[in-house]
């Protein structure tokens, strides 16, 4: 069975822009969560999709949002880019019903310029 | 605040030696979690996970132990081996989805 995988892999944007990550989880997994990884903040929660509704979200500005679609694919999107937002930024999908293990994709390095 | 967070940020294990990361957490509500390795240039790769109404859970050379009265989750590796060498961390479940709250993670090198 394919893993998660995301698209693109690295991305560089310059502050002010916008950017769109997408992510395709395991096949049968409905659940897909996005993190942001930082050498100075760790792993942090961004959202939490589940049949195409945002059933969690984490303390990130408005800048950042998502959505899911039918097939459970997931994107990601910044707006008005910042500096800091140069991270890390990994999806993980998991089988809702039955358990809560998440598996991660290899995630999406993007840096602001 | 609500916090996981782990001990060590660095551990370094001669090859063949048993490997111990720990971690704390503070929620006592958490009622689930996991642990993941994670390789440089790639994603957190599950390893192992127990619940919080068990003490120790046991995998392929890896061994988890909980103690809820401490609020201490520990990684037990057996037979440390180079490719065991990664960022390990520790996570718990917060709420009644499935959004993790991740320690920083500790690396450990494995030496020849």
């Amino acid at each position: 069975k394919a893993g998660v995988t995301q698209t693109p892999r690295y991305l560089i944007k310059t502050r002010g822009q916008q950017v769109t990550l997408s992510c395709s989880p395991i096949s049968g997994h409905r659940s897909v969560s996005w993190y942001q990884q930082t050498p100075g903040q760790g792993l942090q929660f961004l959202f939490e999709y589940f049949s195409e509704t945002q059933r969690n979200k984490g303390n990130f500005p408005g800048r950042f949002s998502g959505r899911q679609f039918s097939n459970s694919r997931s994107e990601m999107n910044v707006s008005t880019l910042e500096l800091g937002d140069s991270a890390l930024y990994l999806c993980a999908s998991s089988l809702a019903d039955r358990g809560r293990e998440q598996f991660f994709g290899p995630g999406t390095r993007l840096t602001v310029l | 605040g609500e916090s996981v967070g782990l001990h060590l940020p660095t551990l370094s294990v001669q090859e063949g030696d048993n490997s111990i990361i720990n971690c704390a957490y503070s929620n006592s509500a958490s009622d689930y979690f996991i642990w993941y390795k994670q390789e440089s240039g790639k994603g957190p790769q599950f390893i192992i996970d127990i619940r919080s109404n068990m003490d120790k859970r046991q995998g392929q050379r890896v061994t988890v132990l909980l103690n809820k009265t401490v609020k201490h989750l520990s990684l037990q590796i057996a037979a440390t081996q180079p490719g065991d060498s990664a960022v390990y961390f520790c996570a718990e479940k917060v709420d009644s989805g499935y959004a993790l709250n991740f320690g920083k993670g500790t690396s450990l090198l494995v030496t020849p």
